[in-house]
């Protein structure tokens, strides 16, 4: 059964057009992350939950914003997507920082 | 924030032989895992070996770690076609044990 679900696998919005990207979990981790990688790039983290704690990376575009409702789900939302946001958007979590991370298998975003 | 390399970039190598990549890292570490991504996939945790050891097995996998160098090997042994991958070190240090990931291995096993 899948512990990290993504959806929608694949999604294409326009330029500058919002869209929202969503993560869930069935592993009760206290700790969610999202990550951009770009093609054949390594995953950059772009900000994490411990629990309801938001925790921003300092590189990350204000451009990018994170809700997390509920210890089971995690959006990614950008507000104005640009052509160079295309990437694919993984989500993970983890019991604490530094434990081993469970990945969702990523939304592939398209910007028109 | 540290960051890992991955050594080589790309790696191609016939079924059945043995597969060794390498990765440094530039700071003290809490630990240092390696994980596997197949094409256009999440993913996938493979080993996990803290600072104070030194080598770890799982099934094909021997992970080693050397703090005074700070470098890491991963090694898999007879190796198959669906072993193709990208395979990532990544090191958990610092004040905020957040991982950093290394830029990656492209290995390729052909059949």
């Amino acid at each position: 059964d899948a512990m990290v679900i993504q959806n929608p696998r694949y999604q294409v919005t326009q330029f500058g057009k919002p869209v929202t990207l969503s993560c869930s979990q069935t592993l009760n981790h206290n700790v969610m992350y999202w990550y951009q990688q770009k093609s054949s790039q390594a995953p950059k983290l772009l900000f994490h939950y411990y629990d309801k704690d938001f925790n921003n990376e300092a590189d990350t575009p204000d451009n990018f914003q994170s809700r997390r409702p509920n210890t089971s789900f995690c959006f990614l939302d950008i507000r104005s997507p640009g052509l160079g946001d295309a990437a694919m958007y993984l989500c993970a979590t983890s019991r604490s920082i530094s434990y081993e991370q469970y990945f969702g298998p990523g939304t592939r975003l398209t910007v028109t | 924030s540290q960051q890992g390399e991955e050594d080589p970039q790309a790696l191609s190598i016939q079924e059945g032989e043995n597969a060794t990549m390498n990765c440094s890292y530039k700071t003290s570490i809490n630990n240092l895992q390696w994980y596997r991504q197949n094409s256009g996939r999440g993913l996938v945790h493979l080993i996990l070996i803290r600072s104070n050891e030194r080598e770890k097995h799982s099934g094909r996998l021997r992970v080693t770690l050397d703090t005074s160098k700070k470098s890491s090997s991963l090694l898999i042994t007879a190796s198959r076609a669906a072993d193709t991958a990208s395979y990532f070190c990544a090191s958990s240090g610092g004040s905020n044990y957040k991982l950093t990931f290394g830029k990656g291995t492209l290995l390729t096993v052909n059949p």
